[in-house]
């Protein structure tokens, strides 16, 4: 199946500091990815709808400014949280559509974030 | 966005076969059905998509009734790497306009396979 790639799985910062993500889709085309959150114990909540070449469509109660996404190019997707705190922490996911698969999404292995 | 609902929980013994239920009553005309698996600190995997009827692959099956309104997942001869939550989850192919239906997960499934 189609491929997402996703850096890193892991950091650690200091809160106040800006912690970026990337999402890649290795063998497709994604004009649509999304990115997800995940605290622990619960299920996947939708932050934003990352389209290529526009804007960021945010999910009620996601802060646009915190989140910043930028999706410059068909196999790539970053999302970066700014001025990080401890509320922060939490497994980031991406996922892209593969159009060739129909309503298929293939996701990233996952970011978890810790602010210290 | 067409909600989900689906047993919390599930426990099972190694070898056995496994059907997990979805109950979506108010899904959409164009909405396919899709299963994802997750392991702790992990993505999720796709496992399976379906429209209507049967749908089999070389991990699982999906049945779907005529009305659509649930779907069960079957795991056939579940190993203890099976160990996982399921989601299922609904959602429409993309759309004209290049709008995307995103698709929204339920609380899913924790499936415990014991030795």
């Amino acid at each position: 199946g189609a491929v997402v790639s996703q850096h890193p799985s892991w950091v650690i910062c200091k809160s106040g500091t800006s912690v970026k993500i990337e999402c890649r889709s290795l063998d497709f085309q994604a004009t649509t990815m999304f990115w997800y959150r995940q605290f622990p114990k619960q299920s996947l909540m939708l932050m934003a709808t990352s389209n290529e070449g526009s804007k960021a469509t945010y999910e009620q109660g996601v802060e646009k400014d915190k989140f910043l996404i930028n999706h410059a190019s068909l196999t790539l997707s970053t999302l970066t949280v700014t001025s990080a705190h401890p509320e922060d922490s939490s497994f980031y996911i991406c996922s892209a559509r593969d159009p060739g698969t129909g309503e298929k999404l293939f996701f990233g292995s996952g970011t978890q974030l810790s602010v210290l | 966005l067409a909600k989900t609902t689906q047993p919390i929980s599930m426990d099972s013994y190694e070898g056995q076969e496994v059907n997990i239920t979805c109950s979506h009553n108010n899904i959409a005309t164009n909405d396919y059905i899709t299963w994802y698996q997750q392991f702790p600190s992990q993505g999720p995997r796709f496992i399976i998509q379906g429209y209507k009827t049967k749908v089999t692959n070389e991990v699982a099956s999906l049945f779907i009734p005529a009305d659509r309104k649930s779907s069960t997942l079957s795991l056939p001869r579940v190993s203890l790497s099976d160990t996982a939550v399921y989601y299922c989850l609904v959602g429409s192919p993309l759309i004209s306009s290049g709008s995307a239906r995103q698709l929204t997960f339920g609380s899913g499934t924790q499936l415990t396979v014991l030795p």
